[in-house]
């Protein structure tokens, strides 16, 4: 059965703290995709990465970056130097066999000025 | 380019009520998703369609939901009679063409109150 779990509830750090948010997932597929998701507190949700799982090559984007190991069913989030507008609910999200996502409970990052 | 369009943002009705949400998705984009989102259960993906054709409707939470997509630029998801526990955000999403792995687009959501 498909799962995604982010153990981090909330997380708080102060303004140019690192910060890495935890994705664990569970899937019997060999092909799968692998998502997150940002969710500020205007509510909308907004697409940050997709990745396959034939592609274990870390990402970088500016202060964000993610790490995947299927060695451990992971897909970490880690940004760097965190700003107070990165303050949000971040969803990952797993695909697997279809169209539909299965998103984590999410971690709420607080970053405090 | 235009994102998802959904309205109204906000929706305040009484209980009994007959409530119904639209959403536009992304042109280009065949596949349309509606999802509740609240703090007891999280986002709960309801229903998608792929090429106007519901899918999977395995969500929908009772037969007082209904959502249709008459064409490749519209859908509605209605809810008749509302209950204060389908207050929630509703969001709508689309993807390109379908096929899994594709990311989706979410629109801005819906608050729904119902009172």
């Amino acid at each position: 059965a498909q799962k995604v779990t982010q153990a981090q509830t909330e997380i708080s750090v102060v303004e140019k703290e690192d910060v890495t948010l935890d994705c664990v997932y569970e899937t019997r597929d060999t092909t799968y995709y692998l998502f997150w998701y940002k969710q500020p507190p205007s509510g909308e949700l907004v697409f940050l990465i997709r990745r396959n799982s034939f592609d274990e090559q870390n990402e970088i984007s500016g202060r964000y970056s993610w790490n995947f190991q299927k060695s451990t069913s992971s897909f970490n989030f880690t940004i760097t130097a965190s700003q107070v507008v990165d303050s949000a609910v971040y969803f990952c999200a797993l695909s697997e066999g279809t169209d539909k996502l299965i998103f984590g409970t999410g971690t709420r990052l607080q970053v405090f000025p | 380019d235009a994102g998802v369009i959904q309205s109204p943002r906000h929706e305040v009705t009484e209980m009994g009520q007959e409530v119904t949400l639209r959403c536009k998705p992304i042109s280009g984009h065949n596949s349309l998703f509606w999802y509740r989102q609240t703090m007891m259960r999280g986002l709960e993906l309801l229903i998608y369609f792929n090429n106007n054709v519901p899918i999977d409707d395995s969500g929908m939470p009772e037969d007082r939901f209904s959502a249709k997509m008459p064409n490749a630029s519209f859908s509605t998801l209605k809810i008749q009679p509302s209950e204060p526990r389908d207050s929630a955000v509703y969001f709508c999403a689309s993807s390109f063409n379908g096929r899994r792995g594709y990311e989706q687009y979410f629109g801005p959501g819906t608050r729904l109150t119902v009172t």
